[in-house]
């Protein structure tokens, strides 16, 4: 069975500090993907990044970034300078290589305070 | 690319009245659609997958003959919410995915919000 667990509810920071976002995984398929998304107060997901289970190389997008660790199953996003504009719910979302069905976390619920 | 749209937004019905919802995919063709269901500050959950031209595959415990999924063609899937009442009001999204993506990634919608009194 797959899960994933994001097991912080709610995060504030205050604007210009750094925050990491957790995400635990959960699943005994060798071949998957992981995914990141924002939803702002809007309710519209924003897609943010995509890794394929291969590929343990770190990434960095802007204030982005992204530690994927296969030895813990985890895939953690850390934002640099966090910003007001930062604050929505992120979701973490895992899918595995047969079926089409995404695994998402509860989500966590960020604040940037000004 | 990969545009996923909603319509309506936004919608309030009374209680007892049937709601359609659509997705369309604007410049691709989703092989197979999804609709979820978000209720305040949870995460969501995943009602049924439809792929075009058959019957959609509800999750356990979602209603379908209060649900009713269509996916009449490859850009185009509705929701149909029968006989609403209040406790079906959510936050409704659909999803795609079609051939071309390698990753099988899945396209979301805006939302449609419904309201039921």
């Amino acid at each position: 069975a797959q899960k994933v667990t994001q097991a912080q509810t709610e995060i504030s920071v205050v604007e210009k500090e750094d925050v990491t976002l957790d995400c635990v995984y959960e699943t005994r398929d060798t071949t998957y993907y992981l995914f990141w998304y924002k939803q702002p107060p809007s309710g519209e997901l924003v897609f943010l990044i995509r890794r394929n289970s291969f590929d343990e190389q770190n990434e960095i997008s802007g204030r982005y970034s992204w530690n994927f660790q296969k030895s813990t199953s985890s895939f953690n996003f850390t934002i640099t300078a966090s910003q007001v504009v930062d604050s929505a719910v992120y979701f973490c979302a895992l899918k595995i290589r047969t079926g089409n069905q995404f695994y998402f976390g509860t989500g966590t619920s960020l604040t940037v305070i000004p | 690319g990969a545009v996923v749209s909603q319509h309506p937004s936004r919608v309030i019905c009374k209680s007892g009245t049937s709601v359609k919802i659509e997705c369309r995919s604007l410049d691709f063709q989703a092989t197979t659609m999804f609709w979820y269901r978000q209720f305040p500050k949870q995460s969501l959950m995943l009602m049924a997958t439809s792929n075009e031209g058959s019957k959609a595959t509800y999750e356990q415990g979602v209603e379908k003959d209060k649900f009713l999924i269509n996916h009449a063609s490859l850009t185009l899937s509705t929701l149909t919410v029968t006989s609403a009442h209040p406790e079906d009001s959510s936050f409704y999204i659909c999803s795609a995915s079609g051939r071309a993506y390698y990753y099988n990634e899945q396209f979301f919608g805006p939302g449609t919000r419904l309201t039921v009194l």
